[in-house]
């Protein structure tokens, strides 16, 4: 099983639609988690971390988390076609001596068309 | 503010040359990653430096992999003698004060042939 599992996609939505994107973790250490965006061929880019349960909003990002169900959500309203890429789901365990590491899961490609 | 740069953003080698890949790092920040993508899976970390010391080396896959950081200011990931599953893209990050926002750089991509 590994450990950050995403919706494989792609995942295609209508723009000014919402886009969901989600993403389950195994480990129950994972204490905070990370939505990055990267465009084709350009680096990760963070758009939003959350730590507690329950939302948190940016923008037009919307994060939700769920530790009782190790459920993490990624909420894009107004989807606009710049809004395209693959987004990226990353937990992170502070304890020990691995507390910088970054677990990614594998991506979620969504297109937002016309 | 300069971001995190990586160098050479390309590098085709041959089975058994060495590759030393660059990343200088936000100016100022103590904490740098290495990260590595290989065809079809998701990013892993390889290790992370506190300034100049190896904070947490779990994620290098073997030690054909060495990971220098001089001064605490630039790094260097060499791989040496280079295979073809080290083919990627090797990206570096840094953070200051918030461990744990990492800023990425634009990645090398390595072809081993």
């Amino acid at each position: 099983q590994k450990e950050v599992e995403q919706n494989s996609g792609p995942l295609s939505v209508p723009e000014g639609a919402i886009a969901s994107l989600n993403c389950t973790y195994s480990d129950r250490g994972s204490q905070s988690f990370f939505w990055y965006r990267q465009y084709s061929g350009k680096s990760p880019e963070l758009i939003m971390f959350i730590y507690s349960n329950g939302d948190k909003e940016d923008g037009r990002f919307t994060a939700q988390l769920n530790k009782a169900s190790q459920y993490v959500s990624l909420l894009i309203r107004d989807s606009q076609p710049s809004d395209s890429a693959t987004y990226l789901c990353a937990g992170i365990n502070a304890g020990g001596t691995s507390y910088g590491k970054l677990t990614f899961g594998q991506g979620t490609i969504l297109t937002v068309h016309p | 503010e300069a971001g995190v740069t990586q160098f050479p953003s390309h590098s085709v080698i041959e089975k058994g040359q060495t590759v030393t890949l660059r990343c200088d790092p936000i100016s100022g920040h103590d904490n740098l990653y290495w990260y590595r993508r290989v065809m079809g899976k998701e990013i892993k970390f390889l290790l992370h430096f506190v300034k100049e010391s190896k904070q947490d080396e779990s994620g290098m896959p073997n030690n054909r992999f060495l990971a220098e950081r001089t001064g605490g200011t630039y790094s260097t990931l060499k791989v040496q003698p280079a295979e073809l599953e080290d083919s990627g893209v090797y990206f570096c990050a840094s953070s200051q004060y918030r461990l744990y926002e990492q800023y990425f750089g634009p990645g090398t991509r390595l072809t081993v042939t």
